[in-house]
């Protein structure tokens, strides 16, 4: 079983419609990061939470918000979704000790 | 402020070895990751360094320069299935000790 999931996986949508992207991790890590992935510019941050009540915008925040409904969960939203919002967005957590990030396997977000 | 850099992509051949090199300008310095990406899949952890030396890990071995800002990902005895995207990604110092990642270098194996 998968450690870190995302749902949905891929996800076609118009633009000025909201999209709620969930992530779902059974590691037992505090620590949730939302990052997108655009070809030529790498992963780039937009929210982390270090835990349930602690949550940060990244370099990238504008056009975002999070939710993070339980230790395990943390939802990335669209609130008015536009074409440059395509990209791949991926959820990652990490353990405070030693940092290393694990990887959901991805959401693939089409605005059109 | 951060600047990562990486060759944009290489070609080597299965069975050979390949160095695949990451420059690194940080405000703080704590620790360079590697990960592996397969086209469309999630980045896969491959080796951490924070002391200056190298790191062996079966057929991946990962260096550190941290006075010259520089890391390298060796790859050896090469398999089809190494072609993938690898990662550079910093970790930064200060309260949050953020990660940045470089833009990747696709790798190519042919037979």
């Amino acid at each position: 079983d998968a450690d870190v999931t995302q749902t949905p996986r891929n996800r076609i949508t118009k633009t000025g419609k909201r999209i709620m992207l969930e992530c779902s991790q059974t590691k037992g890590h505090d620590r949730m990061y939302w990052y997108r992935q655009d070809p030529g510019l790498g992963l780039r941050l937009i929210y982390y939470s270090f835990d349930v009540k602690d949550i940060n915008k990244g370099e990238i925040s504008d056009g975002y918000s999070v939710s993070r409904q339980a230790q395990a969960k943390f939802s990335l939203s669209l609130e008015s979704a536009i074409p440059n919002q395509t990209a791949l967005y991926f959820c990652a957590t990490s353990a405070t000790v030693t940092d290393t990030q694990y990887f959901g396997p991805g959401t693939r977000l089409t605005v059109l | 402020g951060q600047n990562i850099d990486q060759p944009t992509e290489m070609t080597a051949t299965e069975g050979a070895i390949v160095q695949i090199n990451c420059t690194y300008q940080t405000s703080g310095f704590n620790g360079l990751f590697w990960y592996q990406q397969h086209a469309g899949e999630a980045p896969t952890f491959l080796s951490y360094n924070v002391l200056d030396g190298l790191e062996e890990k079966g057929r991946f071995s990962s260096f550190l320069s941290r006075s010259k800002g520089y890391s390298y990902l060796l790859l050896k005895e090469l398999q089809m299935k190494d072609s993938a995207s690898y990662l550079c990604a910093v970790k930064g110092a200060g309260g949050f000790q953020k990660l940045v990642f470089g833009t990747g270098t696709r790798l190519l194996v042919s037979p």
